[in-house]
């Protein structure tokens, strides 16, 4: 139990459809951020919110929409994707202070996604 | 792209120590090495991070070169729980919001 958790865990959707992941952190931290781990590749950093800002979109198609309505809950809302978008979402959390040394990285357990 | 390099594969035997290498040649002043494992269908778990000086938490070790370029996570008693893909990642501080960038790590097995 890491203090981040997501759901679903499992999420098997149509290309037409619209879902969304949760993720939610109890450890007080400030900033959060969702990965996705696709097979045989590395892990790799979509969005990353600070004090519910958004801070980093690493070139994601806009199919995948963030949602940080407060430093505690982060979403991600899924609409028309496409199988290759198949994969495991990862959601993580830090305490970030500018200035100082990177917080270390609070990972959930993950949400895996299959489109159809 | 990882500014990191490690051995894709690596075994290690139950009790015995595990030396996992990474080459961060290009790594600059204020980056700080980080390691990071992933058990499978986990998320990622935090092992531990350095800016120059030797560190040790209850989990491994890391020694960091005098010249910074490279780095070894030691694992001082390997159990078999300890399979798992571990990265050796190098980032920055200051702005806000982490932005670590994972490779492909090293797939660490342990045998009995």
């Amino acid at each position: 139990e890491t203090g981040v958790t997501q759901t679903p865990r499992h999420l098997v959707m149509g290309m037409t459809n619209k879902k969304s992941l949760k993720c939610e952190q109890h450890l007080g931290h400030n900033a959060m951020y969702w990965y996705k781990q696709s097979a045989k590749k590395p892990l790799e950093l979509m969005f990353v919110y600070n004090f519910k800002e958004q801070t980093e979109n690493n070139s994601v198609p806009s199919r995948f929409s963030p949602e940080c309505p407060n430093s505690s809950h982060l979403f991600l809302h899924l609409h028309t994707l496409q199988p290759e978008d198949s994969a495991l979402y990862l959601c993580a959390s830090s305490q970030d202070l500018p200035g100082s040394p990177t917080g270390e990285l609070f990972f959930g357990e993950g949400s895996r996604l299959t489109v159809l | 792209d990882a500014k990191t390099t490690q051995p894709p594969s690596m075994d290690c035997a139950e009790g015995r120590a595990a030396n996992l290498p990474c080459n961060h040649s290009t790594i600059s002043g204020n980056e700080y090495v980080y390691w990071y494992r992933q058990i499978h269908s986990q998320g990622p778990q935090y092992i531990i991070h350095g800016l120059k000086n030797n560190e040790t938490n209850e989990m491994a070790s890391l020694i960091i070169t005098e010249d910074r370029k490279s780095s070894t996570l030691i694992l001082p008693h390997a159990t078999l729980r300890d399979t798992a893909v571990y990265y050796c990642i190098v980032n920055s501080w200051g702005a806000a919001g982490n932005k670590l960038t994972f490779g492909g790590g090293t797939r660490v097995l342990v045998k009995p």
